[in-house]
């Protein structure tokens, strides 16, 4: 299974301010997703981060407010924009591809405390 | 369109009770199954998984059956231990898309 890694593990930040969150794989994956994870909740697919493309997202989440970068078939961003407190969550991402294609393999994840 | 359904938690059970944690899904085709397990403050973890229907997933001593006909996929566990405490997260993939649909999620609390 591949390696992933998140930064930052966690934060604390202003209502109205920005955070990009990085997802790190140590191998190439053919696909990256990002999902959030509200306080006492499931998850919900917030996109599908796409390789030199537009990200492609669910119902319910848009661009202006989470902006997604992925320059590369192993590294992705996440910007939850213009924060309020109803963002706090943590924020995961998650690979597919390779050998085994159906399953998705999750990073640490980051914990975001928006005051 | 395609949903997981599991039992609400919490689940309280003493150590080495047997654990059972109920999950149905509803998919067109023949979705692949997963069970994922999220300790305190960490990540998802995927725990076992099946593909096909009567695939048996197993790990770290727990077992899920891929139950077409009933389309259930039940985790068990014979004896729990305090190290089991977590919640798990019963989940599937339908179709072509790859997206992972999850259940709720539940809180399964081991007492020494």
């Amino acid at each position: 299974s591949a390696v992933i890694s998140q930064k930052p593990s966690r934060d604390i930040c202003q209502r109205g301010t920005s955070l990009t969150i990085q997802c790190q794989v140590d191998s190439q994956v053919t696909m990256m997703f990002w999902y959030r994870q509200q306080p006492g909740q499931s998850l919900t697919l917030i996109a599908t981060a796409n390789q030199g493309s537009e990200a492609t997202y669910e119902s319910g989440f848009v661009i202006d407010k989470f902006p997604i970068s992925r320059p590369n078939l192993t590294f992705s961003t996440l910007t939850v924009s213009n924060m309020s407190p109803e963002d706090s969550s943590i924020y995961l991402c998650s690979v597919a591809g390779g050998s085994s294609y159906n399953e998705q393999f999750f990073g640490p994840g980051t914990r975001l405390t928006v005051l | 369109g395609d949903s997981v359904t599991q039992m609400e938690g919490p689940v309280t059970l003493s150590e080495e009770a047997f654990l059972t944690i109920n999950c149905t899904y509803t998919a067109t085709g023949y979705p692949s199954l997963f069970w994922y397990v999220q300790y305190p403050g960490e990540g998802l973890q995927l725990l076992l998984k099946a593909t096909k229907a009567d695939d048996k997933g197993s790990n770290k001593g727990f077992e899920a059956t891929y139950r077409k006909e009933t389309t259930s996929f039940h985790l068990e566990k014979g004896s729990v231990q305090v190290s089991d405490s977590a919640v798990y997260f019963c989940a599937l993939i339908g179709g072509a898309t790859n997206k992972l649909i999850f259940g709720t999620g539940t809180l399964l609390a081991v007492q020494p």
